[in-house]
Order: structure tokens, then C-alpha cells, then sequence
């Protein structure tokens, strides 16, 4: 089946530096992926919809200088957190349809959790 | 715009008891709808769909669920619960634009033994 890997799967930084978060759809080439921010026992919070080639959408409330999103390729997106605080903390989990399966299922990655110190 | 709703932040059964998980939605449209688990400091897994078809969807690791049209809604069900389905369950919908899924606020399930 579809696999979407995501690296790192956990990274602590200091206050004011940047990090970037990569995921990869492994076995599929995917035109779309989508990020979420998923705070400690809360919902997934989806941040924005990454498209391959072009710029990617933002939800509202969602600062597009703060979170970078590159999608490159069919096959990776990054987003990049830049001069992160500790409020930016957080687990942050990337998905990506197969379009082979015409299902409509989105597969996720395992996340990445964030630490700002 | 697309919500969903879990009315319970936690559901505790007791291992071999029937279990359900509520999830209730708001939708234009014929509503696409999803139900997935997370493990601890994991992704999400996805569990069953309803797109179309039969309102009772059946899905991964024994779980099915019933859609119901004039309720709104699609709780989540398993007849008799394991320890291991401990986990956080999320109920989702398909947002106004392709494929992007607007998820529930989380129900934890805890299954003792």
C-alpha cells in the first residue's frame, strides 16, 4: 500500500533557528499533500494543501512566512518552520492521496514532533 | 463549510464489550466521510470510508460504522473490544476542495481489561 515517510521524527532546535520537515511519498507520485499542526490532545489542525510545482494554499490563521511549504516533486514536500518559538511546538503530520487508488483515502505520515527550547 | 463533531472526549469500555465512538457532521453535498486512528506519537491509520452505497462500512481490525443520512451521522462501532484498540479515533470529513479532510476533535478510547 501507500507509504508517506516523514523526516525527522522528532527534532529539538533553540528559539530563532528554522527546521525543516520533509515527507515523501515513497511508492506513489502525489501532485498534493497536505500538513497538519496537531497539538497535545487536540485535533489535527490541517495548515495548508501543498502543491506539487506551484505555491501551496494556506488555511486562514495560518502564516505562510512562518511555515514555509515547498513541493518540489511529485514525490517530496517540505515545511520549514522558520526562526521558530516555543510556541511553534508541536507534532506536525503530513498526508498524501495515491491517486492510484482512486479511493479518496489520504495516507499519512508518522509525524514529526517539534521542540522549541 | 464542512465540521465534524465528536461530542466525547473519552470512551472506556471494558475488553469484550460492544463499543461505539460518536462522530456527528455538517456538510454540503453528499458527505464524504472517514474514521482514523492514532497510536501514541504516530500518524493517523486509516480505518473505514463512506463514500457511497451501504450505510454500514465495514473496515480495518474489525471496526465498522453506520451512516445515517436524516441524523447526520457515523459512529464508529466494534462488537466486542480489545485492550489494543486503545488508542485516539478521529472522524473525518472531505473539505470543499479535493481530497484535504477536516477532522473531529478526537475521542480517546480506553479499553481495560
Amino acid at each position: 500500500g501507500a507509504v508517506v515517510s516523514q523526516h525527522p521524527s522528532w527534532v529539538i532546535c533553540k528559539s530563532g533557528t528554522s527546521v525543516k520537515i520533509e515527507c515523501r511519498s515513497l511508492d506513489f507520485q502525489a501532485t498534493t499533500m497536505f500538513w497538519y499542526r496537531q497539538f497535545p490532545k487536540k485535533s489535527l489542525m490541517l495548515m495548508a494543501t501543498s502543491n506539487e510545482g506551484s505555491k501551496a494554499t494556506y488555511e486562514q490563521g495560518v502564516e505562510k512566512d512562518k511555515f514555509l511549504i515547498n513541493h518540489a516533486s511529485l514525490t517530496l514536500s517540505t515545511l520549514t518552520v522558520t526562526s521558530a518559538h516555543p510556541e511553534d511546538s508541536s507534532f506536525y503530520i503530513c498526508s498524501a492521496r495515491d491517486p492510484r487508488s482512486g479511493a479518496n483515502v489520504l495516507t499519512f505520515g508518522a509525524g514529526s514532533r517539534l521542540t522549541v527550547l | 463549510a464542512q465540521s465534524v463533531a465528536q461530542p466525547e472526549d473519552q470512551v472506556n469500555v471494558a475488553e469484550g464489550n460492544p463499543l461505539t465512538v460518536k462522530c456527528t457532521y455538517s456538510v454540503s453535498g453528499n458527505p464524504y466521510l472517514f474514521w482514523y486512528v492514532q497510536y501514541p506519537n504516530r500518524g493517523l491509520q486509516f480505518l473505514l470510508k463512506y463514500i457511497t452505497g451501504d450505510n454500514l462500512v465495514k473496515g480495518s481490525y474489525g471496526f465498522e460504522a453506520e451512516f445515517n443520512k436524516s441524523q447526520t451521522s457515523f459512529h464508529l462501532k466494534k462488537p466486542s473490544a480489545l485492550v489494543s484498540d486503545s488508542a485516539l479515533y478521529f472522524c473525518a470529513v472531505r473539505g470543499d476542495s479535493s481530497y484535504k479532510l477536516i477532522f473531529g476533535s478526537g475521542t480517546r478510547l480506553l479499553v481495560r481489561p
